[in-house]
């Protein structure tokens, strides 16, 4: 079946570090990855996303590679703030599941001033 | 504009009573789906409906029953609930589930606490 692996948190860095998590996923056909955010005591918004091999999404100076050869979608981010403090997921949406989201565990980030 | 809303945002109860969750989307998207997040934040998939139809149901216990009066509403009712069924609870829509580029959009989850 689909699955999605990320690095277990907490990440803690200081501001203006450099941020990689890790994600890894196992799917049958050509799924989407997906990157989601969830801010302390909010819901879960879309981040990026990449839809096919070797598209890159991006977006708040947070970025992401579909890497087919080496199944990964890393999310990566030059320089963070303590704003982006938050819980990260990982996802796939695959046609064999339905297009359903399959998510990782998540990886908690905390950002110290 | 909320794009997806939940009602209540925390619900605390006793265990055995019956409540329910409300969902409501103003994106005039086609799916409306329910998530459960654990206390370790594991996200899992419980139902998925397209146009009012169920199309998933992720081998969630009967006691939980979602209704979709029409496709911008999912409402999720569990009858005897049980301690393990505290979680936070999140409503999600998107416009075409046949598409694997679709997006889903969440709602601000409700936090259920059954005591």
């Amino acid at each position: 079946g689909n699955s999605v692996t990320q690095m277990e948190g907490p990440v803690t860095l200081s501001e203006e570090a450099f941020l990689t998590i890790n994600c890894t996923y196992t799917a049958t056909g050509y799924p989407s990855l997906f990157w989601y955010v969830q801010y302390p005591g909010e819901g879960l918004q879309l981040l990026l996303k990449a839809t096919k091999a070797d598209d890159k999404g991006s977006n708040k100076g947070f970025e992401a590679t579909y890497r087919k050869e080496t199944t990964s979608f890393h999310l990566e981010k030059g320089s963070v703030q303590v704003s982006d403090s938050a819980v990260y997921f990982c996802a796939l949406r695959a046609p064999t599941a339905g297009n359903m989201l399959t998510f990782g565990g998540g990886t908690r980030l905390m950002v110290k001033p | 504009d909320t794009a997806v809303s939940q009602t209540p945002k925390y619900l605390v109860t006793q265990m055995g009573n019956d409540k329910s969750i409300k969902c409501e989307q103003n994106l005039g998207h086609d799916t409306m789906y329910w998530y459960k997040q654990d206390s370790k934040k594991f996200l899992k998939i419980m139902f998925s409906y397209n146009n009012k139809e169920l199309i998933i149901n992720e081998t969630v216990p009967n006691r939980f029953s979602p209704k979709s009066p029409d496709k911008a509403h999912l409402n999720l009712h569990i009858n005897s609930l049980e301690l393990g069924d505290s979680a936070v609870y999140f409503c999600a829509s998107s416009q075409d589930v046949l598409s694997r580029t679709d997006t889903q959009y969440f709602g601000p989850g409700t936090r259920l606490t059954v005591l």
